[in-house]
């Protein structure tokens, strides 16, 4: 596609439950982010890949969150036994260049845990 | 901790006058500096980079850099209604891929 496409784009969930978003970059970029975005505040990284390669995932908050990236494209955010303090925005970006080149953000999807 | 700061605001500017926004980082590394706007509800969207000391201005938007100071600015000219969104300072510490963001600070234009 043309832009990062981001699925669900709404999920509600019961404590508990598992989730899994999924991202999908603008084709050919190398390098794909996930952030975590509350109200009113501004996104907070989570982690990132160069290919299909974690860089980084200093940012995830417990064991409960993990990512991958199998194949260097698609990514899966997946947050196991939710909770109430998980309901955010999460935000993937994805960008045709390490380090230094613009991020492109997908719309975001919004997770909200009953 | 590394941290990105920015006033949260609300900043009211009058219609056609300039919009100043501060940013400062704690990651003297740091090596790339960005200026994103979100508009309510939307996803943020780039508008300015810079990754050297001194000014760089495209059309009304001019970003300043001082790394020695450990700041960078934004500046609005011109101010119009559409600029009411909020701007997010985000910065690479690695210079080579973690980006991290500011809080935001809120811009609203009054007309």
């Amino acid at each position: 596609g043309a832009g990062v496409s981001q699925s669900p784009r709404y999920k509600v969930t019961k404590r508990g439950q598992d989730v899994a978003l999924r991202c999908d970059p603008i084709s050919g970029h190398v390098s794909l982010y996930w952030y975590r975005q509350a109200l009113g505040q501004g996104p907070e990284f989570l982690t990132y890949f160069n290919y299909e390669a974690q860089q980084d995932k200093s940012g995830l908050p417990n064991d409960r969150f993990s990512a991958e990236r199998p194949e260097g494209s698609i990514s899966t955010l997946t947050i196991q036994r939710t909770e109430q303090r998980d309901s955010a925005m999460y935000r993937c970006a994805s960008t045709s260049e390490t380090g230094t080149g613009e991020l492109f953000f997908g719309e975001g999807s919004r997770l909200t845990v009953l | 901790q590394k941290e990105v700061e920015q006033n949260s605001g609300p900043l009211s500017v009058p219609e056609g006058a300039i919009a100043s926004l501060n940013c400062t980082y704690s990651d003297r590394g740091s090596q790339s500096f960005f200026w994103y706007r979100q508009y309510s509800g939307k996803s943020p969207e780039l508008i300015m980079s810079i990754y050297s000391n001194g000014d760089k201005e495209d059309g009304r938007f001019t970003a300043q850099l001082n790394k020695a100071s450990q700041y960078v600015s934004l500046l609005i000219r011109d101010s119009q209604p559409s600029d009411s969104a909020t701007y997010l300072c985000a910065v690479n510490e690695d210079s080579w891929g973690k980006f991290q963001f500011g809080a935001g600070t809120q811009v609203v234009v009054t007309p």
